[in-house]
């Protein structure tokens, strides 16, 4: 089982639309959670990060946290094509260093 | 842009040959990673710097690579006698005590042939 997992996609939403983004992690002693953007070539742009049970909202993304199901989501509301990308999750566990998922790639079609 | 620069941007090698980058954090990263990122996977890690100390290195840091931070800011990645399997988009990340945040600079992407 790897350690974060996430769908692969490509998730397709038409534009203005809410798209969800799901993560699972398998390390309970996980502390703190992120999101990552990242276009095509590009390197990895951080979104969002989340520490506490609950929804932190950071103008159009969401982020969820729910550590009793292992479950971390991120919510774009009001999709635009420019939000199409790879969308990391990763996951640190108490030590250092991050542990990302494969990512889940969202398309935005106009 | 978050500050972090890396050079070069891209590096295209011959198997055999040495290579190394360089990343420079902003100067509040007290903390300096490196990963590395295949095609359609996420990024993973290799090893991490706090201060000059190298604190952490990962299974994936074989022999043939090596890591510095002399001084505590600039940092050094070498990969000696490069195999194909080295191709790979390799990322330095900064983060502080303050922020506990990571950002990325944007990556040396290495091609060897």
């Amino acid at each position: 089982q790897k350690e974060v997992e996430q769908n692969s996609g490509p998730l397709s939403v038409p534009e203005g639309a809410i798209a969800s983004l799901n993560c699972t992690y398998s390390d309970r002693g996980s502390q703190s959670f992120f999101w990552y953007r990242q276009y095509s070539g590009k390197s990895p742009e951080l979104i969002m990060f989340i520490y506490s049970n609950g929804d932190k909202e950071d103008g159009r993304f969401t982020a969820q946290l729910n550590k009793a199901s292992q479950y971390v989501s991120l919510l774009i509301r009001d999709s635009q094509p420019s939000d199409s990308a790879t969308y990391l999750c990763a996951v640190n566990t108490g030590r250092r260093a991050l542990t990302f998922g494969s990512g889940t790639r969202l398309q935005v079609q106009p | 842009d978050t500050g972090v620069s890396q050079d070069p941007r891209h590096k295209i090698t011959k198997r055999g040959q040495n290579v190394t980058f360089r990343c420079d954090p902003i100067s509040e990263h007290n903390r300096l990673y490196w990963y590395r990122q295949t095609l359609g996977q996420g990024p993973e890690f290799l090893t991490y710097f706090q201060n000059e100390a190298q604190l952490e290195k990962s299974r994936l840091l074989s022999d043939r690579f090596s890591a510095e931070r002399p001084k505590g800011s600039f940092s050094t990645l070498e990969i000696q006698r490069t195999e194909q399997g080295d191709s790979a988009m390799y990322l330095c990340a900064g983060d502080s005590q303050s922020t506990d945040t990571q950002y990325f600079g944007p990556g040396t992407r290495l091609t060897v042939l």
